[in-house]
């Protein structure tokens, strides 16, 4: 069956660059996407990218996306304070309108 | 707009007792998921509902019930409760896939439930 896996914590220091990694077993994966946690909070689309394309880059942020191992990172340059929070790695088939998230990964950012 | 809302924000129960949860979701959004989060389990699907019909389904015992109304506000339904059944439950509705190919979730703050 389908599968997200992801570590479930980074700890890094204030102005250094995270990388949160997650595997995924569905080959046919379209859309993978990264969600935001803030404490107290819904999740927030923070960034998404196709199955066809191997990087992605938003100001701070770096999607990698190795399609043959199956295998998505997200990394978050001179990482801040306000960066701390749980970040969820989800995939979504071509056919499917529900992603399956991974269990999240708590972002710990220390001065 | 308005972001997907849901009510009660926060409550407590006791167990054997049931709860209903409520979600408005974002104006013109006609899909709305409903998932469970707990610590150790992380982001679990329970329901999607479209147009007033369940769409797709998650791996829940029949305890875990939802509806949609023809507004596309949805409701769901937890009877006999347990204490497992305490968690972060969210709500996310998406737009016509017409209007995007992303299928981004929009997620309201959530209801968290405690179970005594």
């Amino acid at each position: 069956g389908e599968d997200v896996e992801q570590s479930l914590f980074l700890s890094v220091r204030e102005g250094d660059s995270s990388v949160i990694n997650c595997t995924y077993t569905d080959s046919s994966s379209t859309y993978l996407y990264w969600y935001k946690q803030e404490p107290g909070a819904g999740l927030q689309l923070l960034t998404y990218i196709f199955s066809n394309m191997d990087m992605k880059q938003d100001q701070r942020l770096t999607v990698l996306l190795n399609k043959k191992d199956k295998h998505l990172s997200l990394r978050i340059a001179d990482t801040q304070t306000g960066d701390s929070a749980i970040y969820f790695c989800a995939e979504r088939g071509p056919r499917s309108y529900i992603p399956t998230f991974g269990r999240g990964t708590s972002l710990i950012v220390h001065p | 707009k308005a972001g997907v809302t849901q009510t009660p924000r926060y409550l407590i129960k006791t167990r054997g007792q049931q709860v209903t949860l409520s979600c408005s979701p974002i104006s013109g959004h006609r899909s709305v998921s409903w998932y469970q989060q707990t610590p150790g389990q992380g982001l679990q699907f329970l329901f999607e509902y479209f147009s007033e019909t369940q769409r797709n389904k998650g791996n829940f015992p029949g305890r875990f019930s939802g509806r949609q109304f023809s507004n596309s506000r949805s409701e769901m339904n937890v009877s006999t409760l347990e204490l497992g059944d305490s968690a972060l439950y969210l709500c996310a509705s998406s737009p016509p896939r017409v209007e995007t190919n992303t299928g981004e979730l929009f997620f309201g703050e959530g209801s968290r439930l405690t179970v005594l």
